[in-house]
């Protein structure tokens, strides 16, 4: 079945440096999204990608979508204690007629902050 | 907009009971809702995808008959876990998606169930 595998697992990081994931599925899917978990809390969506070799930003946060739609990164500068959390890619795959397009949830990177 | 919620937050009970767990969408309607269940520190596995008005599609090792499923209006889902027992033990959330943009899905803030 679909996988979706993300590294590293965890990263520890000073405030102020920069902090990149990798999100690799098996198969080629329609979008990718993202969505962040802070500890104790539920995943709050972050963004979706579509097109092939699309980039997004979100203030510090740059999204990025392979040009073979099955690999995603997302790259956050200057990190901050407020960025704490997992973050979790979440791949769509091709859609089949009639088919509810279902998420896969990538494995997550925890990402720690030091003040 | 797109608010989400699941009632209740966190539920206690004894082994061999059954728990009954909602998951409404606030300002939107949702023909689709989804169950994922998640472990300490690892991701989030999707249970069953939630039909309004249809049998709920279940993953690959879900008991349907471990965890019904109910969507019977377009604002809210219901997962009943039956005859739980502590291996059931976990962190429930749902997500209902809008089908009028990207078809983001919006997460409840989660059901925290613990099985004695």
């Amino acid at each position: 079945g679909q996988q979706v595998m993300q590294i590293p697992q965890y990263q520890h990081v000073q405030e102020g440096e920069d902090f990149t994931t990798y999100c690799n599925s098996s198969t080629t899917l329609s979008n990718i999204q993202w969505y962040k978990q802070r500890p104790g809390g539920h995943p709050v969506f972050l963004i979706q990608l579509v097109k092939s070799g699309e980039v997004k930003k979100q203030k510090r946060l740059t999204f990025q979508f392979g040009e073979a739609k099955k690999n995603s990164s997302l790259h956050i500068t200057a990190t901050q204690t407020t960025d704490v959390g997992t973050y979790f890619c979440a791949g769509s795959g091709l859609r089949f007629r009639g088919a509810t397009n279902k998420l896969i949830f990538g494995t997550g990177t925890l990402l720690a902050v030091q003040p | 907009g797109a608010v989400v919620s699941q009632h209740p937050s966190w539920v206690i009970c004894k082994s061999g009971t059954s728990v009954k767990i909602e998951c409404r969408s606030l300002d939107f309607q949702a023909t689709t809702m989804f169950w994922y269940r998640q472990f300490p520190k690892q991701s989030l596995m999707l249970m069953a995808t939630s039909n309004e008005g249809s049998k709920a599609t279940y993953e690959q090792g879900v008991e349907k008959d471990k965890f019904l499923i109910n969507h019977a209006s377009l604002t809210l889902s219901t997962l009943t876990v039956t005859s739980a027992h502590p291996e059931d033990s976990s962190f429930y959330i749902c997500s209902a998606r809008d089908h009028r943009g990207v078809e983001t899905q919006y997460f409840g803030p989660g059901t925290r169930l613990l099985v004695l």
